[in-house]
């Protein structure tokens, strides 16, 4: 089952703040974050494997619920490269590196 | 630096061809994957490979099929397109120690 992302779709201006959350029935075990600008391959942000975790990247962290089986991306004082669409993926308990991936958010950061 | 790279970046197929989809990684990485991306559904796994020869169904086979005849080489294959395989084809790989590492992708459109 595909975890759930929200919201699907955001529009900012430049130095505001935005939340992605990704939610699972299924116990989480990692949480990889990936973002995508259009045409291009998804690209790796971070990955959080423990419970509370929290994980930053720049002006970009995310932090990671074990209990809650959900995982936030926190984009703080966005920038126009912050545009493109945000996937989560998460890890089963095999490790193989399969990963299931949410629906995706779409984000814009407006001038 | 890990490179994926995929044969085509846009492909035209008609229906009923079967089609070949390659994907190469340069990093010796164990386990590589098949992904097609769709608007709204966000990345659905197709097929991962553990190892040369080994394959598992991921969410959606149904259609594909997939090679590993070499630890480099994951295959995608279509046996008979039709026109809702169209989509985008996304190939990844990684080594476990970190996340999955995507390729371009292929456009491919079944006429």
């Amino acid at each position: 089952q595909q975890p759930v992302q929200s919201p699907q779709a955001v529009i900012l201006r430049e130095g505001e703040d935005a939340v992605i959350n990704c939610s699972s029935s299924k116990a989480l075990y990692s949480v990889h974050w990936y973002r995508q600008k259009h045409g291009e391959a998804p690209v790796f942000l971070m990955i959080l494997l423990k419970g509370g975790e929290q994980k930053g990247h720049e002006k970009i962290s995310a932090s990671f619920n074990e209990k809650k089986q959900q995982s936030s991306l926190y984009l703080t004082a966005s920038q126009l490269s912050y545009s493109g669409t945000y996937f989560c993926g998460t890890g089963g308990s095999s490790n193989t590196g399969k990963l299931i991936f949410g629906q995706g958010t779409t984000l814009q950061v407006k001038p | 630096d890990v490179k994926v790279t995929q044969s085509s970046r846009y492909l035209v197929k008609r229906t009923g061809e079967k089609v070949f989809l390659e994907c190469v990684q340069d990093m010796d990485h164990e386990n590589m994957f098949w992904y097609r991306q769709d608007p709204g559904l966000g990345l659905r796994l197709i097929y991962f490979s553990y190892d040369v020869k080994m394959k598992e169904k991921g969410d959606i086979p149904e259609g594909y099929s997939v090679s590993r005849e070499k630890k480099e080489r994951f295959s995608l294959i279509l046996e008979s397109a039709s026109t809702n395989q169209t989509s985008m084809y996304l190939c990844a790989s990684t080594d476990l120690a970190s996340s999955p590492f995507f390729g371009p992708g292929t456009r491919l459109t079944v006429l």
